[in-house]
């Protein structure tokens, strides 16, 4: 099966700060990779689909990248409301295995 | 607007079994693959298992492979996951989930149930 890998495990960055977070899988996933995020107490909620594709309603602070085996989730300018865990999957085929998190903290 | 109301969770000890339901509604239920995920206590996200919309195509995680056995209803709306020879490692909110497009293979997931508790333990 493949692996997703997510660097860091957690991070902590001020308010306007630029954040980038990294997935990797062990394996190609051409661009079946989604991004969602936790708030703490709440249920995850989709960001990103297809690498780089904005849900609707999600900020344009967000963004992401990359295609085939590494992944990037950008925040171009954190604010308080982005406190959460961020977890990346892969959806190409099954398993539909999602990267351990990353918890972003306001510093 | 679509929701998704998961029931069933509960205490059951080592070696027991329990049944949750997912029941859907604000879109057409029998056109989409749907999905259960769980969240071990402040642990990641898991998936556990995926139906195809017709039902006819199934999928488990390797951690629940014989023991869980999902299944869907079209006519009621519901998604069901039986979950059978319980283990204190499956103790986790269950969400269900509806893939966002029609198939399993190639969907991602977006809509997410509130969740239900499972605590399995003496």
């Amino acid at each position: 099966d493949i692996q997703m890998t997510q660097s860091p495990s957690s991070l902590s960055a001020s308010v306007g700060d630029r954040v980038t977070i990294t997935c990797r899988a062990s394996q190609g996933i051409s661009n079946y990779l989604a991004w969602y995020q936790q708030k703490p107490g709440k249920v995850p909620q989709l960001l990103i689909y297809a690498a780089s594709t904005l849900q609707s309603g999600v900020p344009s602070r967000f963004s992401g990248s990359g295609s085939g085996t590494d992944f990037t989730l950008t925040i171009s300018s954190l604010q308080p409301e982005d406190v959460a865990t961020y977890y990346c999957q892969k959806y190409n085929s099954a398993p539909w295995t999602f990267g351990q998190g990353t918890k972003v903290e306001i510093k | 607007e679509v929701q998704l109301l998961e029931s069933g969770g509960g205490l059951v000890q080592p070696g027991g079994s329990l049944r949750l339901s997912c029941a859907a509604s604000g879109f057409t239920f029998s056109s989409y693959a749907m999905n259960w995920v769980r969240q071990a206590p402040g642990k990641g996200l898991e998936w556990v298992s995926t139906i195809s919309a017709s039902g006819g195509t199934t999928y488990y995680a390797d951690s629940v492979k014989g023991r869980f056995s999902i299944s869907r209803d079209n006519s009621k709306n519901t998604m069901y996951l039986q979950m059978n020879s319980l283990r204190a490692e499956d103790t986790a909110v269950y969400y269900c989930a509806k893939s966002a497009w029609g198939a399993a293979s190639g969907s991602t997931f977006d809509y997410w149930g509130q969740g239900t508790l499972v605590t399995v333990s003496s």
